[in-house]
């Protein structure tokens, strides 16, 4: 199947510091990203659709200005977590979709490994 | 709106019991149906789909058919291992285009 990569998988960080996530597809091109948030033994909560080339589209709750999400090419997107606090502190999963496989129809995502955000 | 229910967890099994994991759904339409398996510390990985009614996926052992009818998509393994521990995901893409919806997520342990 399609692969997505995410870097890091793991990263720590001070509170008021900017981290940044990358989501990239290594076999396909994805016009659409998603990303997701998961809370400790909860399910993902989506944060924000990620398109390539425009604006994402952040669902109700999420602070724009503070999840920056940017798509500068059909393989990549970055999640960046500005002025970070130990409230943001979670695991982070971004998903694609690979246009030509057929889950352009059938809605199929493909994750990342996810990058677990520490705030001190 | 879309949503998704699953059972609650978490659930503890003895290996080679068999497994069953409740799912169901509310949807518009015709949905697409998927379960995820996410194993500590990582992302999520598609374990089986299912993209019309009656239609069955499966995949290491794990099945689940897509039922219009009573809207579920219940997942079942006839003789768990300890590698299965991990938590599952029950999901639909439906009316959103491009979105999964998914359930609370169930924790599976298997113990030897």
């Amino acid at each position: 199947g399609a692969v997505v990569s995410q870097h890091p998988s793991r990263v720590i960080c001070k509170s008021g510091t900017s981290v940044k996530i990358e989501c990239r597809s290594l076999d396909f091109q994805a016009t659409t990203m998603f990303w997701y948030r998961q809370f400790p033994k909860k399910s993902l909560m989506l944060m924000a659709t990620s398109n390539e080339g425009s604006k994402a589209t952040y669902e109700q709750g999420v602070e724009k200005d503070k999840f920056l999400i940017n798509h500068a090419s059909l393989t990549l997107s970055t999640l960046t977590v500005t002025s970070a606090h130990p409230e943001d502190s979670s695991f982070y999963i971004c998903s694609a979709r690979d246009m030509g496989q057929g889950a352009f129809i059938t809605g199929e995502l493909f994750f990342g490994e996810g990058s677990r955000l520490t705030v001190l | 709106g879309d949503s998704v229910t699953q059972m609650e967890g978490p659930v503890t099994l003895s290996e080679e019991a068999f497994l069953t994991i409740n799912c169901t759904y509310t949807a518009t339409g015709y949905p697409s149906l998927f379960w995820y398996v996410q194993y500590p510390g990582e992302g999520l990985q598609l374990l089986l789909k299912a993209t019309k009614a009656d239609d069955k996926g499966s995949n290491k052992g794990f099945e689940a058919t897509y039922r219009k009818e009573t809207t579920s998509f219940h997942l079942e393994k006839g003789s768990v291992q300890v590698s299965d521990s991990a938590v599952y995901f029950c999901a639909l893409s439906g009316t959103s285009y491009g979105k999964l919806t998914f359930g609370q997520g169930t924790i599976l342990t298997v113990h030897p």
